[in-house]
């Protein structure tokens, strides 16, 4: 009964192709964000959705797009990977506007870029 | 200067002890403050949030300073599940969430 769940575990694919990682959370809550940990284990924002509309877009390449077609689901699509996009994806989820709670976070994404 | 940051350690102890670090913002309007801890190779999870009274929940206590914008995080008697990396986690504005690199410890047997 995983609360915020996403897929793929793992993604291993080729420079300049496209992927998709999908993420749902079953807690009811309104904010649901994207986070990029690299190599060096450094945890950075990407996005955050509320109720579907985007709050926080830090500086990301417009190469990754959020979609949030309900407040349950927050998906990644990346165009045109790179190798330096390796990283672990984190989803989350929390109640209230951004950063305010608690926030949920899936088990994560390991992305490998050939 | 970053806007959060910790002391990355590792920090060695050995079971039983006390450990203390601290995470320094730079940003004086930083509203909300958390201790979140990762286990390898997993999610980051909630320990504790830290209010401007300090709060403890059993062996963890945090504590803000405003004044000299750092928040701290003591371990006492410490076990060795408690193995694990420390993040910080700081937000203002309803938009701005970072969180530090994160303080690895290692409890000692």
């Amino acid at each position: 009964d995983t609360a915020v769940s996403q897929t793929p575990k793992y993604l291993v694919t080729q420079m300049g192709n496209d992927k998709s990682i999908k993420c749902e959370q079953n807690l009811g809550h309104d904010t649901m964000y994207w986070y990029k940990q690299d190599s060096k284990k450094f945890l950075k924002i990407m996005f955050s959705y509320n109720n579907k509309e985007l709050i926080i877009n830090e500086t990301v390449p417009n190469r990754f797009s959020p979609k949030s077609p309900d407040k349950a689901h927050l998906n990644l699509h990346i165009n045109s990977l790179e190798l330096g996009d390796s990283a672990v994806y984190f989803c989350a989820s929390s109640q209230g506007g951004s950063g305010i709670n608690e926030q949920f976070f899936g088990p994560g994404t390991r992305l490998t870029v050939l | 200067r970053k806007e959060v940051e910790q002391d990355p350690g590792p920090f060695n102890v050995p079971e039983g002890a006390t450990v203390a670090f601290n995470c320094t913002y730079s940003n004086s309007a930083s509203q909300s403050f958390f201790w979140y801890r990762q286990d390898c190779r997993k999610e980051p999870k909630l320990l504790m949030s830290v209010y401007s009274s300090g709060n403890e929940d059993g062996r963890f206590t945090a504590q803000l300073n405003r004044a000299s914008q750092y928040i701290s995080l003591l371990i006492r008697d410490s076990k060795l599940s408690d193995s694990a990396t420390y993040l910080c986690v700081v937000t203002r504005g309803g938009d701005k969430i970072i969180f530090g690199k994160g303080t690895r410890l290692h409890i000692l047997p």
